[in-house]
């Protein structure tokens, strides 16, 4: 099974302010690999796929990078609604996984 | 609009079995894969596995293996997941989730999870 491991745990961030959350895979995931965006008592939201492709209706704020095992969610300048928690997953091989999360809060 | 509508809450006797129902609108129910995906409260997200609403086969996490059944009814566009043999551990919010991929203009699904259902909470308790 991959393991995925998001860094870091909690991010504290300004409105405004740029954010880049982390993601390792235990081995290459090639670019098989979703961004998720969970709010208190909500569902995910697809956010990134293809390590790098915005979801439908995402902003442009959100950008992902990476490809192998080493993964980044940008957030280019954080709105009041981005606070939330953030997970990555991995497709490329069974089972599929998602991280820990990272939580971005209001600093 | 796209939409996945889950069944209510549910409490249940350690030993037991839930029956989670999940119904699509919006969209060609057999075009596209479903998975599941629990969390745990305060907890992360574990994909339980899919079904391919079209063929009815299925894909379960090896950790599900023997408990999990998921089934669906094309005549109404639901997906059911049936989990049995329920422990304090299995109480989680349980989400049914559309694969991203079109099955017939891709010929495969993408495994990643474009559309969400409302969640439903699964109590496990004495």
């Amino acid at each position: 099974e991959i393991v995925m491991t998001q860094s870091p745990a909690t991010l504290s961030v300004s409105p405004g302010e740029r954010a880049t959350l982390s993601c390792r895979a235990s081995q290459s995931v090639s670019s098989n690999l979703a961004w998720y965006q969970q709010k208190p008592g909500q569902a995910p939201r697809l956010l990134i796929y293809g390590a790098s492709t915005r979801a439908t209706g995402i902003p442009a704020r959100f950008s992902g990078s990476g490809s192998g095992t080493e993964f980044t969610l940008t957030i280019s300048s954080l709105q009041s609604e981005d606070f939330a928690v953030y997970y990555c997953q991995q497709y490329n091989n069974w089972p599929l996984t998602f991280g820990q999360g990272t939580k971005v809060e209001i600093k | 609009q796209v939409q996945l509508v889950q069944s209510g809450a549910d409490v249940k006797k350690p030993g037991a079995s839930v029956k989670v129902s999940c119904k699509a609108s919006g969209y060609t129910f057999t075009d596209y894969y479903m998975h599941w995906v629990r969390q745990a409260p305060g907890q992360g997200l574990e994909w339980m596995g899919w079904i391919n609403p079209n063929s009815g086969g299925t894909n379960y996490a090896q950790k599900f293996q023997g408990r999990v059944t998921m089934t669906r009814d094309t005549s109404i566009s639901t997906a059911y997941m049936d989990l049995s043999r329920l422990r304090s551990d299995d109480t989680a919010v349980y989400y049914c989730a559309r694969d991203q991929g079109d099955i017939v203009a891709t010929t495969r699904p993408a495994f990643s999870m474009d559309v969400w259902g409302q969640g439903t909470t699964v109590t496990v308790s004495s």
